[in-house]
């Protein structure tokens, strides 16, 4: 089992619409959660991080987490083409210095 | 301020030739992370610098794989004898290592070999 997964895609949504994607860890202790973005040919950016359960907002993003579950969640409101990218879920560990496990990523396209 | 920096931004090799990628991490940043991707796929933890603490080499996929860090600050990552396998994106990050761990991504280098 990887330790952070994540489905592949492509996710495709219309402009306009809610995009939902997923991210399941393995490591029950895992402490903080991070969305990355990423760019065809370009570097991961950080979109958002959450470390509590519940919801967290920032502008159009919601990151959503279930420590039980073992599951974070990004939803996109309002899509657009500009939000097509890869979006990467990382994951910090509950070990000594708390390593940083990054999913494959989920590939959104936003179709105008 | 300046971002993380890696140099050379591309670089093509021959097969069983020694290479040597860069990477500055933005000034006071104690962590730094090296990763490959390859074409299409994830980030592959390589190695973990942490100030003077030992480096989490958990990640390298061979002991032709190397990487150091001079005095807390810049980071070589050689790959000795390359392997057409070895051809992919490597990226750099560094962290200031608080809460949020935020990583901030140098803009990669292109590693190809024939």
């Amino acid at each position: 089992q990887k330790e952070v997964e994540q489905n592949s895609g492509p996710l495709s949504v219309p402009e306009g619409a809610i995009a939902s994607l997923n991210c399941t860890y393995s490591d029950r202790g895992s402490q903080s959660f991070f969305w990355y973005r990423q760019y065809s040919g370009k570097s991961p950016e950080l979109i958002m991080f959450i470390y509590s359960n519940g919801d967290k907002e920032d502008g159009r993003f919601t990151a959503q987490l279930n420590k039980a579950s073992q599951y974070v969640s990004l939803l996109i409101r309002d899509s657009q083409p500009s939000d097509s990218a890869t979006y990467l879920c990382a994951v910090s560990n509950s070990g000594g210095y708390q390593k940083v496990t990054f999913g494959t990523g989920t590939k959104l396209q936003v179709i105008p | 301020g300046a971002g993380v920096s890696q140099s050379p931004s591309n670089k093509v090799t021959e097969k069983g030739k020694d290479v040597e990628l860069r990477c500055d991490p933005i000034s006071g940043h104690t962590a730094l992370y090296w990763y490959r991707q390859s074409l299409g796929q994830g980030l592959e933890f390589l190695i973990y610098f942490q100030g003077n603490s030992a480096p989490d080499k958990s990640g390298l996929p061979s002991d032709r794989f190397s990487a150091e860090r001079t005095g807390g600050s810049v980071s070589t990552l050689t790959i000795q004898r390359t392997q057409q396998e070895d051809s992919a994106v490597y990226l750099c990050a560094s962290s200031l290592r608080r809460e949020p761990d935020t990583q901030y991504f140098g803009p990669g280098t292109r590693l190809t070999v024939l």
